[in-house]
C-alpha cells in the first residue's frame, strides 16, 4: 500500500517560515492536499491539488510537489498557525492521509 | 454556509452496534460524493468510507470492511455509516465530510464530529 511519510513536529520562530514535507513514492506524480487542524476542531482544508489555495486561506499558504515529496509552506508563521497539519491523496480507491505534523510557533 | 452536522455517537460494548448519522444542509448535498473520517485520541486521520452522489459507487478500508456500511439519503440529506462488530480499537471521534470534486478527496467541508466509545 502507499505510504505518506510527515515528521511528527515542526517548530517555527514567529515570523519565519514554516515547511512540512509529505513524503511518498513518485507523490509528484499524483494530487496532494493539505489540512489544519487545531486542538478540538475539526480539519480545515488549506491546499488542494498541490498548490491551490481554497478562498479564505492566507496568501500565506502556499504548496508544491514534485519528485518524492509535497511541501506545505507557511510564511511569516503567526501563532494562529500552531496545529496539526495533515497532508492526503486518492489512491485509486482509498483515501490516504499522512501521518500528521505539529507545528509549533515559537 | 455548508453545515455538516454528525451525530448518533456514544458508548457502546465490543461486538456491538451503532448508526452515525449526518446532516447536510445549505448546498445541493444529492450532487456530491461523501466520506466518513475518523480520529481515534491523541491520533491521525483515518478515511473510512466512500460514496457517490447517486450511491452508485462505494468504497471502504480494509480496516473497516464487512463491519461498517456507508449509505446515504438524498430526500433527507443525510449520510449514514453503520457500524457493527465494534472493537476497541474503534474508539475515534468521527467526521463526515464533502468532497468538493468527484473521486478527488478533496474535503472542503467537515462536519464538528461524534465521539464514539467502545468500551465494557
Amino acid at each position: 500500500s502507499y505510504d505518506l511519510t510527515q515528521p511528527r513536529s515542526v517548530s517555527v520562530a514567529l515570523g519565519q517560515t514554516a515547511t512540512i514535507t509529505c513524503g511518498g513514492n513518485n507523490i509528484g506524480s499524483i494530487n496532494v492536499h493539505w489540512y489544519q487542524q487545531r486542538p478540538g476542531q475539526a480539519p480545515v482544508l488549506v491546499m488542494y491539488r498541490d498548490s491551490i489555495r481554497p478562498s479564505g486561506i492566507p496568501e500565506r499558504f502556499s504548496g508544491s510537489n514534485s519528485g518524492n515529496t509535497a511541501t506545505l509552506t507557511i510564511s511569516r508563521a503567526q501563532g494562529g498557525d500552531e496545529a496539526d497539519y495533515f497532508c492526503q491523496v486518492w489512491d485509486s480507491t482509498t483515501v490516504l492521509f499522512g501521518g500528521g505534523t505539529k507545528l509549533t510557533v515559537l | 454556509q455548508v453545515q455538516l452536522v454528525e451525530s448518533g455517537g456514544g458508548l457502546v460494548r465490543p461486538g456491538g452496534s451503532l448508526r452515525l448519522s449526518c446532516a447536510a444542509s445549505r448546498f445541493t448535498f444529492s450532487d456530491y460524493y461523501m466520506s466518513w473520517i475518523r480520529q481515534a485520541p491523541g491520533k491521525g486521520l483515518e478515511w473510512l468510507s466512500y460514496i457517490s452522489s447517486s450511491a452508485s459507487m462505494i468504497y471502504y478500508a480494509d480496516s473497516v470492511k464487512g463491519r461498517f456500511t456507508i449509505s446515504r439519503d438524498n430526500a433527507k440529506n443525510s449520510l449514514y455509516l453503520q457500524m457493527d462488530s465494534l472493537r476497541a480499537e474503534d474508539t475515534a471521534v468521527y467526521f463526515c465530510a464533502r468532497d468538493a470534486v468527484p473521486f478527488a478527496g478533496t474535503y472542503d467541508y467537515w462536519g464538528q464530529g461524534t465521539l464514539v466509545t467502545v468500551s465494557s
